[in-house]
């Protein structure tokens, strides 16, 4: 089956700083990804789509400055998180298209200190 | 705005019970998911439901989605400790993903 791994996990960064988080698709081609953000007890909220070969879609309040989106090849996608603040501490997932739905990454949880 | 709604919110229950999660929209959708996912962990795909009063069984779990495409529910028979988690509805007005809209899950926990 279609599996998206992401990469890293967990990661603990100083204020101020920026964090990469890096999704693949492993067996498949990729087009489209989606980046997600979900607060502790809470559904996930949609903060971008992210298009390979061009720029990235961002949901409404979701400020592209902040939240950068690379989409560099149909197995890639990225998203740094730039000038990290307390407040950007959650959980960040990935997913993808495959052919027969959604496939979610593990996701990576951020906490900034 | 939230499109859908998940009820309940929270949900603890003892081994061998059964339960019904409901997922409810003002809007119609194309096609209507429903996820599990565990602490840590990125959502993991149960069932896809497109047509109108569908029903869908996988072994205790049955889904189905109404008949005018605006609610859903899952219910579980003889609930087991590995049901464990949030479960989550997401209905599809379109294609792609930015048409996905997550419901606001529903916390399950099954006590052994």
């Amino acid at each position: 089956g279609a599996v998206v791994s992401q990469h890293p996990s967990w990661v603990i960064c100083k204020s101020g700083t920026s964090v990469k988080i890096e999704c693949r698709s492993l067996d498949f081609q990729a087009t489209t990804m989606f980046w997600y953000r979900q607060f502790p007890k809470q559904s996930l909220m949609l903060m971008a789509t992210s298009n390979e070969g061009s720029k990235a879609t961002y949901e409404q309040g979701v400020e592209k400055d902040k939240f950068l989106i690379n989409h560099a090849s149909l197995t890639l996608s990225t998203l740094t998180v730039t000038s990290a603040h307390p407040e950007d501490s959650s959980f960040y997932i990935c997913s993808a298209s495959a052919n027969y739905g959604y496939t979610f990454g593990s996701g990576t949880r951020l906490t900034v200190v | 705005t939230q499109l859908l709604e998940q009820s309940p919110q929270f949900l603890s229950i003892q081994e061998g019970e059964n339960l019904t999660v409901y997922c409810n929209s003002s809007s119609v959708f194309s096609s209507l998911q429903w996820y599990r996912q565990e602490p840590g962990e990125g959502p993991v795909l149960l069932v896809t439901v497109v047509t109108g009063g569908e029903v869908k069984k996988l072994k205790r779990l049955t889904f189905q989605f109404g008949d005018a495409r605006k609610d859903s529910s899952l219910h579980i028979t003889a609930a087991q400790p590995g049901d464990t988690g949030l479960y989550l509805c997401a209905g599809a007005r379109g294609s792609g993903a930015n048409n996905l809209f997550f419901g606001t899950g529903t916390r399950l926990t099954v006590i052994p």
